[in-house]
């Protein structure tokens, strides 16, 4: 059965630095894996797709990166701003067992 | 990319009784599928909605709590039956998946007193 794991649970930085979250699954049989972002009480805004054959995908500040041999993605947030702070999860979408959900990590950005 | 909405965006329920969420959307889909927030938590699937068949749900979720309708492409609802305090959380509603990328409605935030 696939787990997702998300390191670290909660993160706080001051405005313009450069972080990584992590992302960690046990089964490499996966079709992709998600990045999304949560605000409070809200839903989820995908943020980027990474295919089963791809090493990353980038969408302006934010660069995620695959390796699904070891099972872990990376998501790279360049230059943080207030507006950054939500809470992001990693998803896997697995042969037979559709998506499967990390336990997301919270990011505080200070100003 | 897909537009979901749902409703009610939000509800404040009595124990005992029944909530059904509506989730609409902007195109013809294959699946829909129905999730659970718990406070504090992450999201965990209840069931995969396609059109025309039986709704399939995970283990530790039943149609008799969670009875799914999808009477066509763009439409599904999804009732919370005999509902007590624990039942309180965040219902989504997605669609994709199977390979293609998943998006959310915006939720339905319930409330169980």
């Amino acid at each position: 059965k696939q787990e997702v794991t998300q390191i670290p649970a909660a993160l706080s930085v001051p405005e313009g630095e450069n972080l990584v979250l992590n992302c960690s699954f046990t089964d490499s049989a996966i079709y992709n894996l998600q990045w999304f972002r949560q605000d409070p009480g809200k839903g989820l805004t995908s943020l980027l797709l990474i295919q089963s054959s791809q090493r990353e995908q980038t969408s302006g500040r934010l660069n995620a990166s695959l390796d699904k041999s070891s099972g872990r993605s990376t998501l790279y947030i360049a230059a943080s701003q207030p507006g950054d702070s939500a809470t992001y999860l990693c998803a896997v979408d697995n042969y037979g067992q559709n998506f499967v959900f990390g336990p997301g990590t919270r990011l505080s950005v200070l100003p | 990319s897909a537009v979901i909405s749902q409703k009610p965006s939000r509800d404040i329920c009595q124990r005992g009784t029944s909530l059904t969420i509506q989730c609409q959307v902007d195109s013809q889909v294959t699946m829909m599928f129905w999730y659970r927030q718990q406070p504090g938590q992450s999201l965990t699937l209840i069931a995969t909605a396609n059109q025309g068949s039986e709704a399939t749900y995970e283990s530790g979720f039943v149609i008799d709590k969670f009875p799914i309708s999808r009477p066509n492409l763009t439409f599904s609802t999804l009732t919370v039956s005999n509902m007590s305090p624990e039942d309180s959380s965040i219902y989504l509603c997605s669609v994709g998946g199977g390979g293609n990328e998943q998006f959310f409605g915006p939720g339905t935030r319930l409330t169980v007193l």
